[in-house]
């Protein structure tokens, strides 16, 4: 079974500071995503990245950095967070091989105050 | 690129009857599709994984029907039960040769006893 962690579980943050979103994929897959989801929008492609040092810009990029330095851990880097940021974030890994299914981790619940 | 409707975005029925969700997509190359299930407060779980190959793909308790004529996808609940009461979306990959999957917006079932 695909596993897929992330950390922290849930963050509150303050206007203007730094939030950092781990995402850990033990399954060896290729490809990771961060997404956020909000209410009425569904999910949300926010950067995703073909293997270890790449990173590419999903469909919402704007004030969000991602890092992948090693095949397993793929972060989101949020450099001066703002309220809009509020949200769910999810991870997720997956394989072109597979068709690119993608499986998710449990979702971190932001809070920027 | 690829767009993907869902339809309905909510949707409420009594428990034994059946549960329609239906999405449309616009890419007549897309290859693979995805419906996920998402319980409250939770991460999204595979349901299914289908290829264009194969119209008719039946799971525990549901059926997943594609009509790549009218770019139609659609979850077909049978029975539905309490335990079914959860958000669920259909994805899109929008071709074999690339890596971007898209969602659907969603659709909240809410199975009554």
């Amino acid at each position: 079974e695909a596993a897929v962690t992330q950390s922290p579980r849930n963050k509150v943050a303050v206007t203007g500071g730094k939030v950092t979103l781990s995402c850990n994929q033990t399954n060896n897959h290729n490809n990771m995503y961060w997404y956020r989801q909000d209410t009425g929008h569904g999910l949300r492609l926010i950067h995703y990245s073909y293997g270890a040092g790449s990173t590419e810009k999903g469909d919402i990029p704007d004030g969000y950095k991602a890092s992948r330095p090693s095949q397993e851990n793929f972060s989101l880097i949020l450099e001066l967070a703002t309220p809009s940021q509020t949200s769910v974030y999810f991870c997720a890994s997956g394989d072109t091989g597979d068709g690119d299914t993608q499986y998710f981790g449990p979702g971190t619940r932001l809070l920027v105050l | 690129g690829e767009q993907v409707e869902q339809r309905p975005p909510h949707l409420s029925v009594r428990e034994g009857d059946s549960a329609v969700i239906t999405c449309t997509y616009t890419d007549p190359n897309s290859y693979y599709f995805f419906w996920y299930k998402q319980e409250p407060g939770a991460s999204l779980q595979l349901l299914m994984k289908v290829f264009s190959s194969t119209e008719i793909n039946e799971g525990q308790g549901f059926t997943v029907l594609l009509n790549k004529k009218d770019k139609r996808l659609s979850l077909n609940l049978t029975a539905a039960h309490p335990g079914d009461s959860a958000a669920y979306f259909c994805a899109v990959s929008a071709s074999s040769n690339t890596n971007k999957v898209v969602f659907g917006t969603g659709t909240r079932l809410q199975v009554l006893p």
